[in-house]
């Protein structure tokens, strides 16, 4: 079946602009997360939906990032007023219920120029 | 204490060696665990699940400590696309989030 999916595959934006993400969860999955992971790093969460509602909103950087999730289903993670320290691959992922197996799309590579 | 934490290694072993991998967990409460592998500029993608039983898949096998708080995965006759880096996962349930560790990078030489 259909796995997840993100858009854009790429982003290049200019320092200053505005940028969304989107996230396709695999259909059914109530929990959907979005994660940032820079060259050579590991995976630093942002948010998690369980739902439509955030339970965990923590790992957002700062107040240019959010996100949402209508209908139980596609997510936008919005970055406003990008810097060049924003520049990562963003990483969506879902599972049928919190804690349970974690099934990734292929990222969003952000390049803030 | 980190929630989670593993050695980041590099490890690097020859092809047909046996390596194994820990990763300590401070919640008590947590309900599922799993290990990840990531390729270079991939996304994560599942490994296996880790039962309290221990499971094993093949050349690898995984298992569960709730005592110490660890989950380990062992990997026998490594083969060179094993290359990769292994991401121990915690998961909570509630409104909990689930835990990666910052993965152990593995290179198997020939």
């Amino acid at each position: 079946g259909a796995g997840v999916s993100q858009s854009p595959s790429n982003k290049v934006t200019e320092k200053g602009k505005d940028v969304e993400l989107r996230c396709d969860p695999i259909s059914g999955h109530t929990a959907l997360y979005w994660y940032r992971q820079s060259l050579g790093q590991g995976l630093e969460f942002l948010i998690y939906f369980q739902g439509n509602s955030a339970p965990d909103k923590s790992g957002l950087p700062s107040d240019r990032f959010s996100a949402e999730r209508t209908g139980g289903s596609v997510s936008t993670l919005t970055i406003q007023r990008t810097q060049q320290e924003d520049s990562a691959v963003y990483l969506c992922a879902s599972s049928h219920d919190n804690g349970d197996t974690q099934y990734f799309g292929p990222g969003t590579r952000l390049t803030v120029l | 204490r980190k929630e989670v934490e593993q050695d980041p290694g590099p490890f690097n072993v020859p092809e047909g060696a046996t390596v194994a991998f820990n990763c300590t967990y401070s919640n008590s409460a947590s309900q599922s665990f799993f290990w990840y592998r990531q390729d270079c500029r991939k996304e994560p993608k599942l490994l296996m699940s880790v039962y309290s039983s221990g499971n094993e898949d093949g050349r690898f096998t995984a298992q569960l400590n709730r005592a110490s708080q660890y989950i380990s995965l062992l990997i026998r006759d490594s083969k060179l696309s094993d290359s990769a880096t292994y991401l121990c996962v915690i998961g909570n349930t509630g409104g909990f989030k689930t835990i990666f560790g910052a993965g152990t990078r593995l290179f198997v030489k020939a």
